[in-house]
Formats: structure tokens, sequence, C-alpha cells
């Protein structure tokens, strides 16, 4: 079943406690993001890959780090968690064809992952 | 830059009434617009898309046209079912890139 997986699905931690969350992929899809959730705003990218060891920020990235070593995973990294990370996370995967416009790709999203820093 | 704007919710309907969640848009060159839904405790997921100005995506009963003129896509269905409480995200895609701009989201809930 070509899915995308997240672990854990719920986190409670403390600041400052390094943490890491995995997502992986079974679709061979070049292009993964993250994504973080909060009420009132939708879903905003924190990072996104385009292929192995191609990394890039998205418009929230500041607290956050990524890895790209393998094509199947892309884990969110907090260095150091703060409260303000306090967030439903969401990694999500799609082919990558650049067009013109926008990309047309149907994006399939993880199961989320909920984070508390305490 | 580019963003995405839809109604407020939630949105409380009775079972069988017709739907409609607002969604504008302001973005540069020709964007991909998408609905995508979550039901509770899950990710998200594809409702419908569409790439051109005038293209009408449909899926499960819904629909949305993509109206150029008015920068618009506007999420319909004629009879709402309990089993369509979720929430419902218009997003975009621009530029050529993957990233998606995503509304707020509207909260839907559907009483028998």
């Amino acid at each position: 079943e070509a899915q995308v997986t997240q672990n854990p699905r719920y986190l409670i931690t403390v600041t400052g406690k390094k943490l890491t969350v995995t997502c992986s992929q079974n679709m061979n899809h070049e292009y993964m993001s993250w994504y973080r959730q909060d009420p009132g705003l939708g879903l905003r990218q924190i990072y996104y890959s385009m292929n192995v060891e191609v990394t890039d920020k998205g418009d929230v990235p500041e607290g956050y780090k990524v890895s790209r070593k393998e094509k199947r995973n892309f884990p969110l990294i907090l260095e150091s968690p703060s409260p303000n990370q306090t967030s439903l996370y969401f990694c999500a995967s799609s082919p990558l064809r650049i067009s013109g416009g926008g990309s047309t790709d149907t994006q399939y999203f993880g199961p989320g992952t909920r984070l508390t820093v305490l | 830059g580019d963003s995405v704007t839809q109604m407020e919710g939630p949105v409380t309907l009775s079972e069988e009434a017709f739907l409609t969640i607002n969604c504008t848009y302001t973005a540069t060159g020709y964007p991909s617009l998408f609905w995508y839904v979550q039901y509770p405790g899950e990710g998200l997921q594809l409702l419908l898309k569409a790439t051109k100005a005038d293209d009408k995506g449909s899926n499960k009963g819904f629909e949305a046209t993509y109206r150029k003129e008015t920068t618009s896509f506007h999420l319909e269905k004629g009879s709402v079912q309990v089993s369509d409480s979720a929430v419902y995200f218009c997003a975009l895609t621009s530029g050529g890139y993957n990233k998606l701009i995503f509304g707020a989201g509207t909260r839907l809930a559907v009483h028998p």
C-alpha cells in the first residue's frame, strides 16, 4: 500500500531536549516536505527536499533541521525544542515534475505527529 | 506573496443540506488549485484539484471550478452526509514548485 508513515504519532517533551520525528514514504517520490498545522493558520511549510542530499528552507524553518540521506526517509530534527514548537506536524511526499505553472501533482500526507513541548 | 483565503468555520449543517465553502486566492502566474480534506485523527488527503482556468474538479459528490476572473475555487456539494464531517483546506501551488500554500481550513460538522 502506498503510504507515508510518521513516528511517533504523539510526543510530549520538555524544553531543550533534542528530538527527531521520522518520516518514510514507499512511493519512490523525489519531493518530500514537512508542514506544521496551527489553529487559524492552516499548514505552513517548514523544510522541503527535492532529492537525496538536496534540502531547503520553507516558510517557517527556525528551530528545525532536516536531512535526506536516503530517498525514502526525511526526518525532522528539533535540536532544542521550545513551547512555541508545540504543534501538529505533517510529512508529505510527491513526484517532482518541474512545470511553468504550479505543480499539478497530488501530495501524500502522513498521519501527523502531535508534539507538545512543556 | 501567494496566499489563500477561505471562509471561517465551523460550518454546521443538517444531513442532505447543500454545502458551499468559499475559497479565494492570490497568486502570480498560473497556479494549480486543490481541496484537501482532513478527517478526525488523520492526515490530509486530496479531495479534488483543478490545474487551469475553467477546469472543474470533482470527487465523492464534491465539485469546485477554477475561476480565474474572480480568483476563486469554491467547494460545493449538493447533499452532505454525516461522514463528510471533517476539516477542508483550500490550497495552491505556483511558480513551478511543489510547495502547497494553504488556507486556514474550514471545519464542517454534519448532523443527522
